[in-house]
């Protein structure tokens, strides 16, 4: 499984915005880049993917470089709410599963 | 729909006891997980439903452990005479099939004294 690579942890303030950086280096061109996050004491919650182009959502926008090596997940405005642990996630579109194989993600902390 | 529901959202059971989780997915899905995690880690896979065929079972999944997924609706986890290295939070989620998001239960906690 192709794997990914995150800082342990960011800091950001309220209001600003984050940009969460994931490194995939041997990414296929099948692979999708999901992103998930994780709130203390809850199930993950899906944030946003894409495969090539920059995607964009009312929770988050996905900005992949042009060789696909690496991704950003940018939160343009942060709020206390968004304090999780956030996941970035190669997902192999040719797979039968579709199975999402998790890291250890980025806790972002957010200060008032 | 009001997402993915796991029942009971806490469970205390002693070593040596069998227990028993139910996951009920988003009714249009018809892909279901089985994720188990543990403290201060990301979630680690377990196995896979298409329908109400198990496509997938990960390596974690030793003999102690089955699941189910009659008539492709809700699905079952069973761990037969639990250890306390069994004690972690178990998570289930449902997907359509091809590259779209999943959806995730909130968990259930599983603690083995």
């Amino acid at each position: 499984d192709a794997k990914t690579t995150q800082p342990n942890s960011m800091e950001s303030n309220e209001e600003e915005p984050v940009h969460l950086p994931c490194n995939h280096s041997t990414i296929s061109g099948t692979d999708y880049i999901h992103w998930y996050r994780q709130l203390p004491s809850q199930g993950p919650e899906y944030v946003i993917h894409g495969l090539t182009s920059n995607v964009n959502n009312r929770m988050a926008s996905l900005a992949i470089a042009e060789d696909r090596k690496s991704s950003t997940l940018i939160l343009h405005r942060a709020t206390l709410r968004d304090a999780a642990v956030y996941y970035c996630i190669l997902r192999d579109g040719s797979s039968n599963t579709g199975k999402l194989i998790f890291g250890q993600g980025t806790t972002l902390q957010v200060k008032p | 729909d009001t997402g993915v529901s796991q029942n009971p959202r806490h469970k205390i059971t002693k070593r040596g006891q069998n227990v028993t989780f139910r996951c009920d997915p988003i009714s249009e899905h018809n892909r279901l997980y089985w994720y188990r995690q543990t403290l201060g880690q990301g979630p680690e896979f377990l196995t896979y439903f298409q329908n109400e065929a198990q496509l997938e079972k990960s390596r974690l999944l030793s003999d102690r452990f089955s699941a189910e997924r009659p008539k492709g609706s809700f699905s079952t986890l069973e761990i037969q005479r639990t250890e306390q290295g069994d004690s972690a939070m178990y998570l289930c989620a449902s997907s359509h099939a091809g590259n779209y998001g999943y959806t995730f239960g909130s968990g259930t906690r599983l603690t083995v004294v």
